[in-house]
């Protein structure tokens, strides 16, 4: 299996602020990475997908970037809505694994 | 607008199966290029990929899960459903009905549809 590993597990952070979140792959996996958003007691929500792709509907102020190994979720301009829980996903092979998450908390 | 709904028992009894269906309404479960799948989640944990099956009925599973696992469709009443046996109290999670792309550069079979979920609770 793929491991994916995130970095940090948690963080904590101001509205306004510049956030990035790693999700490391424990072997290449091209492009072929996911990031979601969850909310307690709710649903994943997809943000990017390829690695760099803005799903529809999603703030312009979230970006990903990376391939191969290594990737990043960048929040440009922290929004009290985007407190919540982010994984990361790969679909390069199968199973199909999720990072551990990253918990963002409000400063 | 492409809706998922999980449904089934939410109290299931160790050694037993669980069982649960996701309706799915606003468009075609036999949609080309789309897969359906499970996910759960441990409470307070993290995802765990379960299996995906495509209208045809071809499916994959997470080896983990292999053998106690069955993914089955039924495209005339636009449902897909799981089946897990014999449970323990580890299978304890909400578990999400999701559509994923097939994957390809460009969609990186994304999950970009689910269900709310359903907690299952396993205990006796």
């Amino acid at each position: 299996d793929i491991q994916m590993t995130q970095s940090p597990s948690s963080l904590s952070a101001s509205v306004g602020d510049r956030v990035t979140i790693t999700c490391r792959a424990s072997q290449s996996i091209s492009s072929y990475l996911n990031w979601y958003q969850q909310k307690p007691g709710k649903a994943p929500k997809l943000l990017i997908y390829a690695a760099s792709s803005l799903q529809s509907g999603v703030p312009s102020r979230f970006s990903g970037s990376g391939s191969g190994t290594d990737f990043t979720l960048t929040i440009s301009s922290l929004q009290p809505e985007d407190f919540a829980t982010y994984y990361c996903q790969q679909s390069y092979s199968t199973p199909r694994t999720f990072g551990q998450g990253t918990r963002l908390e409000i400063k | 607008q492409l809706q998922l709904q999980e449904s089934g028992p939410g109290l299931v009894k160790p050694s037993e199966t669980l069982s649960l269906t996701c309706t799915v309404s606003g468009g075609s479960i036999s949609s080309s290029s789309y897969y359906w799948g499970w996910i759960r989640q441990p409470p307070g944990k993290g995802l765990e990929w379960i299996g995906s099956i495509y209208y045809s009925g071809s499916t994959y599973y997470n080896p983990s899960l292999k053998s106690r696992v069955t993914i089955s469709v039924d495209t005339s009443k636009n449902q897909f459903s799981l089946k897990l046996s014999s449970v323990t109290a580890a299978d304890t999670a909400v578990y999400y009905c999701a559509r994923h792309n097939e994957v390809t550069v460009v969609t990186a079979g994304a999950f970009d549809y689910w269900g709310q979920g359903t907690l299952v609770t396993v205990s006796s």
